[in-house]
């Protein structure tokens, strides 16, 4: 299953609060992204991290917080300021090799009660 | 913006017929091309890439997908879907210009195959 897990499989959260998602790869991937998945529009990317102690904002990160100390991990954290938090979460990981593919975890599904 | 365009948000077919998906990008200069597929209850998971060589590109479970530089698109196709083809398949573009070498995606086509 390309060696990334997602926990929890699905979350409830009550409007306000701050969650984490996590994510681990153990490809030894350089690279590691966060996108959200809604039905109909495909796939937005939330952060992404090329390196350790590095990464950059993607097309809707606003809302959203990241971290990447480790190689292997880089969670996500949905803040009260999300607008819209209801979604299926999905983490994603590749190599720094431009035709590399990017490999993805099974998601997290979280619920904004 | 740079974008990219699945036009079919639902297609429902019978076994046996021929698929075809539809994926047009706004990007200008050398672009990589995926297709990605989506199982009931699966991870995301590549179907065909293309980077360079021949626009014809031929993926996992029969499929393939014709590279139009011309027409910005990369089109995916099966000669003859099986029930197990009912998912949602993706179409995504990195453009070589784009910095952390980010996907974009287009929103998808949900493709359900009557037995």
């Amino acid at each position: 299953d390309g060696g990334i897990t997602q926990s929890p499989k699905y979350l409830f959260r009550k409007e306000g609060q701050n969650v984490t998602l996590s994510c681990e790869q153990n490809l030894n991937h350089d690279a590691m992204y966060w996108y959200r998945q809604d039905p109909g529009q495909g796939l937005r990317l939330i952060y992404y991290s090329q390196i350790v102690n590095d990464f950059q904002k993607g097309d809707i990160a606003e809302g959203y917080s990241v971290s990447r100390e480790k190689k292997e991990s880089f969670p996500l954290t949905v803040t009260s300021a999300q607008k819209n938090p209801t979604a299926f979460y999905l983490c994603a990981s590749k190599t720094g090799l431009l035709t590399d593919t990017q490999y993805f975890g099974p998601g997290t599904r979280l619920t904004v009660l | 913006a740079q974008s990219v365009s699945q036009h079919n948000h639902h297609v429902i077919l019978s076994e046996a017929a021929s698929l075809e998906l539809g994926c047009n990008y706004s990007y200008g200069g050398t672009v990589n091309l995926f297709w990605y597929v989506q199982y009931p209850g699966q991870h995301l998971q590549l179907l065909l890439k293309y980077f360079s060589g021949d626009p014809l590109v031929k993926g996992i479970k029969g499929f393939e997908a014709e590279f139009i530089k011309s027409k910005f698109s990369f089109n995916l196709r099966k000669p003859s879907v099986q029930w197990s083809d009912t998912a949602e398949y993706f179409c995504a573009v990195i453009s070589l210009k784009a910095a952390g070498n980010k996907l974009t995606f287009g929103g998808g086509t949900r493709v359900l195959v009557k037995p």
